[in-house]
C-alpha cells in the first residue's frame, strides 16, 4: 500500500521560533497533499490543501502567514509554523492524494511550544 | 458547508459481538464520498471503508460494513465479530468529490472499547 512519512515525529521548540514539518509520499506521486491539525481528544481539522507547484489553499480561519506551506515536488510538502506560540502546540497530520483520488495519511507530528 | 455528526462519544462491546457506530452528515451536494477511519493510540489514521454516494449498494470490507441511507443522510458502520485490535477512535468523514480530491470533513469521533 501507499506510504506517507512525516518528519519529525515530535518536536519541541521555544516560543517565537519557527519549525518545519515535512510530509513525503514514499512510493507514489501526490499532486495534492492536505494538512490537518488535531488537538488532544478532538477530531482532525483541515488546515490547507497543498498542490504541487502552486500556492496552497487555506481553510477559513487559518493564518496563512503563520502556517507556510510549500509543495515543491510530487513527493514532498512542508509546513512551517512561524513565530510559534504555546497555542500552536498540537498534532499535525498530512495526507497525500494519489492520481486515483485515494488519500493516505502520515503518522503525524507532535509539536510542543514552550 | 458540510457537517458530519457522530452522536456517540464512546461505545463499548464484548469481544466477538457486533457493534454499530452512527454518523449523520449534512450536504447540498449530490455526488460525494463518505469514509470511516480508525485511529488507534499510535494516532496513525487508517482507512476502514469508503462509500460513493452514487452507489446504492452498501460497501463491505471483511468484518466491516456500512448502512448508507442517502435520503436520511446517515452512514453507520457495523463491526462484526469484534476483536481486541478494533479498539480505537473511529471517525466518520465526508469529501465533496473525487474520492478524496478535496480535503476531508471529520466528525468528532467515537471511542470504541472492546471488552475481553
Amino acid at each position: 500500500g501507499a506510504v506517507v512519512s512525516q518528519h519529525p515525529s515530535w518536536v519541541i521548540c521555544k516560543s517565537g521560533t519557527s519549525v518545519k514539518i515535512e510530509c513525503r509520499s514514499l512510493d507514489f506521486q501526490a499532486t495534492t497533499m492536505f494538512w490537518y491539525r488535531q488537538f488532544p481528544k478532538q477530531s482532525l481539522m483541515l488546515m490547507a490543501t497543498s498542490n504541487e507547484g502552486s500556492k496552497a489553499t487555506y481553510e477559513q480561519g487559518v493564518e496563512k502567514d503563520k502556517f507556510l506551506i510549500n509543495h515543491a515536488s510530487l513527493t514532498l510538502s512542508t509546513l512551517t509554523v512561524t513565530s510559534a506560540h504555546p497555542e500552536d502546540s498540537s498534532f499535525y497530520i498530512c495526507s497525500a492524494r494519489t492520481f486515483s483520488y485515494e488519500q493516505y495519511f502520515g503518522p503525524g507530528t507532535r509539536l510542543t511550544v514552550t | 458547508a458540510q457537517t458530519v455528526t457522530q452522536s456517540q462519544p464512546e461505545m463499548s462491546v464484548q469481544e466477538a459481538e457486533t457493534v454499530t457506530l452512527s454518523c449523520t452528515y449534512d450536504t447540498s451536494e449530490s455526488d460525494y464520498y463518505l469514509f470511516w477511519y480508525k485511529q488507534p493510540p499510535s494516532r496513525q489514521m487508517i482507512l476502514v471503508i469508503r462509500q460513493e454516494a452514487y452507489k446504492q449498494q452498501n460497501a463491505t470490507e471483511n468484518r466491516f460494513s456500512v448502512n448508507f441511507q442517502k435520503a436520511a443522510k446517515s452512514f453507520s458502520l457495523k463491526i462484526s465479530d469484534s476483536q481486541l485490535g478494533d479498539a480505537a477512535m473511529y471517525f466518520c468523514a465526508y469529501s465533496n468529490s473525487g474520492g478524496g480530491a478535496d480535503g476531508l470533513t471529520f466528525g468528532k469521533g467515537t471511542h470504541l472499547i472492546i471488552q475481553p
